[in-house]
């Protein structure tokens, strides 16, 4: 089956950094996503990874290593606002553009 | 704000009832996809539409039905209701059936009683 596994719950302090970590088992890759989701609203893009390494995006920054089935999404200068769930997602290959989504890391960011 | 429109926000439902959702996708866009979210889970694929022909299906039984229209906006039919099916559905268009990020509209949370 279809394995994607990241953290269940996170807290972090406002200015902190905080890293958030998926790992997944699939069956295809096609590249992996990064969504944000705040509680009752939709996912709302964050970075794409299809090449192992860092991409960066202002205050997010996402590394994917393909070999170890592994990424991880770093946030800096944390801000209240940041909390959120982090949803990792994982593209399949085959003409079609379908997700497969982890169940998410609920990020809390205290004063 | 993405562009990508559903409709409507809520809905409430009896177990064996019908239920159509309406997604409008972003302009340039002629790919939708549809997800169900259950509380606290990850968005599961149920299909996939583009230029009006289903291109991908997840693990959903048929009762779990869609049509694209021409101006690439799409509907998701649901028949014979069960309580399970209680959860956020989100659309998502790109403008590419493969390769494209997907644009998520805000959701319709759908309550089956």
């Amino acid at each position: 089956g279809q394995n994607i596994d990241q953290p269940t719950e996170m807290t972090a302090t406002e200015g902190a950094i905080v890293q958030i970590n998926c790992t997944y088992q699939t069956s295809g890759f096609n590249g992996l996503f990064w969504y944000q989701q705040h509680a009752g609203e939709a996912p709302t893009f964050l970075s794409y990874n299809v090449l192992d390494g860092l991409e960066e995006k202002g205050r997010f920054s996402s590394f994917l290593s393909r070999s170890k089935g592994y990424s991880y999404l770093l946030l800096k200068e944390l801000q209240m606002k940041d909390s959120a769930s982090y949803l990792c997602a994982v593209r399949f290959p085959g003409g079609y553009n379908k997700l497969i989504f982890g169940a998410g890391t609920r990020l809390a960011v205290h004063p | 704000e993405t562009g990508v429109t559903q409709s409507p926000t809520h809905l409430i439902k009896t177990r064996g009832q019908q239920v159509t959702l309406r997604c409008s996708s972003q302009s340039g866009h002629n790919t939708v996809s549809w997800y169900q979210q259950a509380l606290g889970q990850g968005p599961q694929f149920i299909f996939q539409y583009y230029r009006e022909e289903e291109n991908g299906r997840g693990n959903f039984p048929p009762r779990f039905s869609g049509l694209q229209f021409p101006n690439y906006s799409s509907e998701l039919n649901v028949n014979a209701l069960e309580l399970d099916d209680s959860a956020l559905y989100l659309c998502a268009s790109s403008w590419d059936k493969g390769t494209d990020t997907q644009y998520f509209g805000p959701g319709t949370r759908l309550t089956v009683l």
